[in-house]
């Protein structure tokens, strides 16, 4: 069965420093994944997704993730954050009848 | 409006009360989902609609949740006989086409039981 892992269950990072959040899925055949945010009081929305092809995925808000396939891994980047970026963050993996699964999240809080 | 909206936003009930929480999709949107999301726990898929297709219900935890979209567009989800556990953030999410396009979240409902 299909399953994301996000072995961080909370973050923090000072204002400028660099993130990345972690992700680990299995599902058997080629995934289809994605990152969203949730701010306090709000829905998801989509950071970026991974189809095929370029490994390097560039989303909004200047966040990048990369497919390992070797590693089962699709891990969040970020050179800078800042204040605004304080949110949780869901990794999660598309299959079968378009739908999600989705890690347990991870909640990155940013400090001056 | 420009985005999926749920009603109510917040809803406190007792255990044992029937709820109906209600989803209204973009417009143009063929594709509606519900997931529950959980204290401390990711997101869990409920039920997923495509146009006139029946739907995939294949997440729901027990027969007293139950959904409908009304003419490929409204949804409601009900939960009968509510339970402790039921408590939870429930989000509607809808996405233009079938396919693993990008789906919209609303802001959910947070579901309290007492």
């Amino acid at each position: 069965a299909q399953s994301v892992t996000q072995p961080d269950i909370h973050i923090t990072v000072s204002e400028g420093a660099s993130l990345e959040l972690r992700c680990n899925y299995s599902y058997g055949a080629t995934p289809y994944l994605f990152w969203y945010v949730q701010s306090p009081g709000q829905g998801l929305q989509l950071l970026l997704k991974y189809f095929s092809g370029d490994t390097l995925v560039q989303g909004i808000k200047g966040f990048e993730a990369e497919f390992k396939r070797s590693q089962s891994s699709f891990n969040l980047r970020k050179p800078s954050v800042h204040w605004s970026d304080a949110a949780e963050y869901f990794c999660a993996v598309g299959h079968g009848n378009e739908k999600l699964t989705f890690g347990t999240g991870t909640r990155l809080t940013i400090i001056p | 409006g420009a985005g999926v909206s749920q009603s109510p936003s917040n809803k406190v009930t007792e255990k044992g009360k029937d709820v109906e929480l209600r989803c209204d999709p973009i417009s143009g949107h063929t594709a509606l989902y519900w997931y529950r999301q959980s204290l401390g726990q990711g997101l869990e898929f409920l039920i997923y609609f495509q146009g006139n297709s029946a739907p995939d219900k294949s997440g729901l935890p027990s027969d007293r949740f139950s959904a409908e979209r009304t003419g490929g567009s409204v949804s409601t989800l009900t939960i009968q006989r509510t339970q402790q556990e039921d408590s939870a953030v429930y989000l509607c999410a809808s996405s233009l086409v079938k396919g693993f396009h990008e789906q919209f979240f609303g802001p959910g409902t947070r579901l309290t039981v007492l």
